[in-house]
């Protein structure tokens, strides 16, 4: 079966804790990215990545930071320092960020709630 | 300001029926327009693309619309069942960013 996976699907953390969610993809696709959804608002964009060891930030990227040593693999760390972490995190690639209008394929996320 | 706007309230409508959603964006030119479905507790699903040289895109049931001039995408599920109950996402390409912008959503709730 070919698609993204996201772990763990509900994820606690307590005050002043780094917390790492993972996102792995077999579709041998360049791009890679965080989303952010809170309820009521569209999906807002933490961090994406367009090739290995290679990443940018997004538009809120304060709090957060990614690594992307394999293809495959883009965990995102929720750090201490985002002080209203609670929201459901979507990770999703596409086969290239250059090329236009091209499709995202979701995870099934993972809710990261507060203690 | 750049928005994008879904309307927030729910769609609730009669099996059978054609459902219509819609998309309005202020301050973007669009390169491209998607729709994708969401259903709760998961991650969006892809559903049509459609460019800004393009006025409609069909795919089985669904049916797209694009007027740049309006600056508004209207997305139309014909014979609706209560299958289709869910949250349906725009996103705006825009041709000088690598980004998808994401509208908020619009629950669609198809009564049997």
């Amino acid at each position: 079966d070919g698609g993204i996976t996201q772990s763990p699907k509900y994820l606690f953390r307590k005050e002043g804790q780094n917390v790492t969610l993972s996102c792995e993809q077999n579709l041998n696709h360049d791009a890679m990215y965080w989303y952010r959804q809170d309820p009521g608002q569209g999906l807002r964009l933490i961090y994406y990545s367009q090739i290995v060891n290679d990443f940018q930030k997004g538009d809120i990227a304060e709090g957060y930071s990614v690594s992307r040593e394999k293809k495959e693999s883009f965990p995102l760390t929720v750090t201490s320092a985002q002080k209203n972490p609670t929201a459901f995190y979507l990770c999703a690639s596409s086969i290239s960020r250059g090329q236009r209008g091209e499709t995202q394929y979701f995870g099934p996320g993972t809710r990261l709630l507060v203690l | 300001s750049q928005k994008i706007e879904q309307n927030s309230e729910a769609l609730n409508i009669q099996e059978g029926k054609t459902a219509t959603l819609t998309c309005n964006y202020t301050n973007y030119s669009p390169a491209y327009l998607q729709w994708y479905r969401q259903d709760p507790g998961r991650g969006p699903v892809f559903l049509l693309l459609i460019r800004e040289n393009e006025k409609e895109k069909r795919k089985e049931r669904l049916k797209v619309t694009f007027d740049t001039t309006l600056k508004q995408s209207l997305f139309h599920i014909t014979a609706s069942q209560p299958a289709d109950s869910a949250t349906y996402l725009c996103a705006l390409l825009v041709d000088s960013s690598y980004k998808l912008i994401f509208g908020s959503g619009t629950r669609l709730l198809v009564r049997p």
